[in-house]
């Protein structure tokens, strides 16, 4: 069973700081990782997804990805309490078949 | 406006019944999705599919059956032999060129 693991936390991170997410998985074959951000009684939408080892910068967003270790990480800069939400990672399984496999995810909090 | 539509967006079945929850898409994506989510959980999978009359078992397949005679909808059935149905289900599509995975809103299951 190849596994995607999270802290569950929650996370807290006063307003304006840097909250950083993080990831590891099993199967060493993935190629291709996912974050989601998941409001409360909501469904998930994608924030970000990383296929290279190295960083990925959208916005406030940076993705860190290193195959070697089997880790991703989710670096949120400037932090906003909006950002207050359930973050998911997600790994491809396999090639071809679009099967996510997905870790609990990790609550964090933005304290103003 | 292209989107992914789940329906209903709550369901209240007895128990012994059979229930089927909708998905429809029009983003012309090949591959759909099932998830059911759990409180405080991450996502499992259930079943996917990437071509028409063409599905394959996830994780978590037992007590669930699944159909895909048009590209545009994935329907979902849960069935009396699910002993555990209540859940938040979610639907989700992808390209087969592009791996970010999309989702609906939810459709949110209880037995009473």
């Amino acid at each position: 069973q190849k596994e995607v693991e999270q802290n569950s936390g929650p996370l807290s991170v006063p307003e304006g700081a840097i909250a950083s997410l993080n990831c590891t998985y099993s199967d060493r074959g993935s190629q291709s990782f996912f974050w989601y951000r998941q409001y409360s009684g909501k469904s998930p939408e994608l924030i970000m997804f990383i296929y290279s080892n190295g960083d990925k910068e959208d916005g406030r967003f940076t993705a860190q990805l290193n195959k070697a270790s089997q880790y991703v990480s989710l670096l949120i800069r400037d932090s906003q309490p909006s950002d207050s939400a359930t973050y998911l990672c997600a790994v491809k399984e396999g090639q071809g078949a679009q099967k996510l496999v997905f870790g609990q995810g990790t609550r964090l909090t933005i304290n103003p | 406006d292209g989107g992914i539509t789940q329906s209903p967006k709550y369901l209240f079945r007895k128990e012994g019944q059979n229930v089927t929850l909708s998905c429809e898409q029009n983003l012309n994506h090949d591959a759909m999705y099932w998830y059911r989510q759990d409180p405080g959980q991450g996502l499992r999978l259930i079943y996917y599919s990437q071509i028409v009359n063409d599905f394959q078992k996830g994780d978590i397949a037992e007590g669930y059956s699944v159909s895909r005679e048009k590209k545009e909808s994935f329907p979902l059935t849960v069935t009396s032999a699910q002993k555990n149905p209540t859940a938040f289900y979610l639907c989700a599509s992808s390209t087969t060129a592009n791996t970010e995975a999309f989702f609906g809103q939810g459709t949110r299951l209880t037995v009473v």
